[in-house]
């Protein structure tokens, strides 16, 4: 069953605290990249990944950390420096889809609170 | 900033209608533009994508038109369900950053029966 996974489903962080999301794809696709929802505000860019072992920043890299050690999984950090970390985390990769080689697949998102 | 502009923020229709909502870009670099569906606590799905070589694409009730010199394209749904309720986000991308998405700030779309 290929697709993408993301681990955990809901996540609650206390402030101070680092915490890692986790994103996994059995797709075979080089690309990876996470977002970062807010309600009225779309997807918004933090880091992507086009190959293993180099990742560039997005729109919001502040606060967040990323690493590529493997071509199938391409966690988040969010560190104690992103001040407003409450959002709705989605991860996706790139690869060939029915009609388009440039398709991205998500996965079905990790919802972090801070208390 | 945005760099894809969505509007409307929401929209209602009855069973049957047709929903448009329209997007605009600024940067001319852009050469692909999906349309993603969304529904509560899910990822996006991809629905449709076109690129500027096209005017129009049509995938069974989903339509995009495309106007490269105006940098608009919309979304246009034919005989929507009650099922279609959901938020739907534009995007447009280019190899100059790796295909990363940007996306508008979608639009919330209900469709009564």
């Amino acid at each position: 069953d290929g697709g993408i996974t993301q681990s955990p489903k809901y996540l609650f962080r206390k402030e101070g605290q680092n915490v890692t999301l986790s994103c996994e794809q059995n797709l075979n696709h080089d690309a990876m990249y996470w977002y970062r929802q807010d309600p009225g505000q779309g997807l918004r860019l933090i880091y992507y990944s086009q190959i293993v072992n180099d990742f560039q920043k997005g729109d919001i890299a502040e606060g967040y950390s990323v690493s590529r050690e493997k071509k199938e999984s391409f966690p988040l950090t969010v560190t104690s420096a992103q001040k407003n970390p409450t959002a709705f985390y989605l991860c996706a990769s790139r690869g060939y889809g029915a009609s388009d080689y440039n398709e991205q697949f998500f996965g079905p998102g990790t919802r972090l609170t801070v208390l | 900033q945005q760099q894809v502009k969505q509007s409307p923020q929401s929209l209602i229709v009855q069973k049957g209608g047709i929903p448009i909502i329209n997007c605009a870009y600024e940067n001319t670099a852009f050469d692909y533009f999906p349309w993603y569906q969304q529904f509560p606590g899910k990822g996006p799905a991809l629905l449709i994508a076109i690129r500027p070589d096209v005017s129009e694409k049509k995938e069974g009730r989903f339509t995009i038109s495309f106007n490269k010199s105006a940098k608009q394209f919309s979304l246009h749904i034919m005989d929507s369900q009650p099922g279609d309720s959901a938020t739907y986000f534009c995007a447009a991308t280019s190899s100059n950053s790796g295909y990363a998405l940007n996306f508008g700030k979608g639009t919330s779309l209900l469709v009564t029966p």
